[in-house]
């Protein structure tokens, strides 16, 4: 079934540590998206890749950084520099045409030991 | 700059009554409208969208929304509510013609509890 693969579904972060989300899609989309979701917040872009090789910063990049290497893959990493990381970890992708839907993972819960 | 309103932070129904939660957006042009779903610890899922065209939008699982241009707003309607239908809903704006999801504004979302 073609869908997107976020993992792990939960994730624990030390003081000081970088973290990697993964997020794999095989719907064959250019775009990829990272959103945060924190309680009653709604969601909230921090990266976003159009196309392989190529990313832009969203609202919230601060403490974040990503990388597209492959078409299929989007992993975020989020480093020491994020003061409050704990938050749901959402990816999408969509077709590369305008205003297209967005197919997004199932999340990952990250907190902070 | 564009924006989204969803005023109810959470609504209970009970199971089999009509449904109605409300969005109201801010938009210089003709938005695009979304209204996503996500069941609790899940990704979100599209409901429905309204780019143009008949202003009564029917989406899955038996919703549909309506666009008002005079009240800026893009409710979303049920007739008859079931339990599985209990979940956070998202309305979302776009840029108008031409806009890319990047630029895509989700409200802050509508917990929808459903009494048997």
């Amino acid at each position: 079934d073609g869908g997107i693969t976020q993992s792990p579904k939960y994730l624990f972060r030390k003081e000081g540590q970088n973290v990697t989300l993964s997020c794999e899609q095989n719907l064959n989309h250019d775009a990829m998206y990272w959103y945060r979701q924190d309680p009653g917040q709604g969601l909230r872009l921090i990266y976003y890749s159009q196309i392989v090789n190529d990313f832009q910063k969203g609202d919230i990049a601060e403490g974040y950084s990503v990388s597209r290497e492959k078409k299929e893959s989007f992993p975020l990493t989020v480093t020491s520099a994020q003061k409050n990381p704990t938050a749901f970890y959402l990816c999408a992708s969509s077709g590369s045409g305008f205003n297209e839907k967005l197919f997004f993972g199932s999340g990952t819960q990250l907190s902070v030991l | 700059a564009q924006s989204v309103t969803q005023p109810d932070i959470h609504i209970t129904v009970s199971e089999g009554a009509s449904l109605e939660l409300r969005c109201n957006y801010s938009y210089g042009a003709t938005p695009y409208l979304f209204w996503y779903v996500q069941s609790p610890g899940q990704g979100l899922q599209l409901l429905l969208k309204y780019f143009s065209g008949d202003t009564l939008v029917q989406g899955i699982k038996g919703f549909e929304a309506e666009f008002k241009r005079s009240q800026s707003s893009f409710n979303l309607r049920k007739p008859s509510v079931h339990w599985s239908d209990a979940a956070e809903y998202f309305c979302a704006v776009g840029a108008g013609s031409g806009g890319s999801n990047y630029k895509l504004t989700f409200g802050k979302g509508t917990l929808l509890t459903v009494n048997p």
